[in-house]
């Protein structure tokens, strides 16, 4: 799999977009981007994941770069509650069930 | 629906002493996986099972062995434990089918060994 790097942390301001970047420049042809956060203590959620094109769910905005190089995963409107570790992952979809690989991820804060 | 539940969220350990952490989910998948958690690291894998009666090494499995004889739990033992297993441990599972590829996590165990 791929390897990733996201910045340690960041801050957000409640209400605003928070933007979280992960570079991922060695990804090939057939692996997909996923993100989950882990909020204190929990076991880790699935938030969302791309291939080429930028997704959209309940949750958040997925935009990956043309180069498929990096992506962005977009809280429109950060909350406390979505102060967590983000991890970017990535992996081929289909075939094998070996598990996830997690960096250190990004600790975002959201600022009250 | 539980989702994936852990039996137990909390144990304590003396060096050597052995213990089965429990990993339970109700929603039929054939992937499950138990992963260990450091402070501040992410999650690294320990082992994992794609079915019934199937186990197989991941990342880390040394000192740990892994059971799956029923479709809906899996279990994880430490035959002698020692001060470098104090972790917190989580188990997923996925179902094959799904193409996300979106694994559904257990609330974890926090394990100190002294």
């Amino acid at each position: 799999d791929a390897k990733t790097t996201q910045p340690p942390s960041m801050d957000c301001a409640e209400g605003r977009a928070a933007n979280l970047p992960c570079n991922h420049s060695t990804i090939s042809g057939n692996e997909y981007v996923y993100w989950y956060r882990q909020i204190h203590s929990q076991g880790p959620q699935y938030i969302i994941h791309g291939l080429k094109n930028n997704e959209t769910n309940e949750m958040a905005s997925l935009i990956i770069t043309e180069d498929r190089k990096s992506s962005t995963l977009i809280l429109p409107h950060a909350t406390l509650r979505d102060t967590a570790v983000y991890y970017c992952i990535v992996r081929v979809a289909w075939g094998g069930a070996d598990g996830l690989t997690f960096g250190k991820g990004t600790h975002l804060i959201i600022q009250p | 629906n539980a989702g994936v539940t852990q039996t137990p969220k909390f144990r304590v350990l003396k060096t050597g002493q052995s213990m089965t952490l429990l990993c339970a989910q109700d929603m039929n998948h054939e992937y499950m996986y138990w992963y260990r958690q450091d402070p501040g690291m992410g999650l690294r894998l320990i082992h994992y099972s794609v079915g019934e009666g199937t186990t197989a090494k991941g990342e880390v499995p040394d000192g740990y062995n892994v059971s799956r004889l029923k479709k809906q739990n899996f279990l994880l033992g430490l035959e002698s434990a020692a001060p470098s297993q104090t972790s917190v441990y989580f188990c997923a599972s996925t179902s094959s089918g799904l193409a996300t590829y979106e694994q559904y996590f257990g609330p974890g165990t926090r394990l100190t060994v002294t």
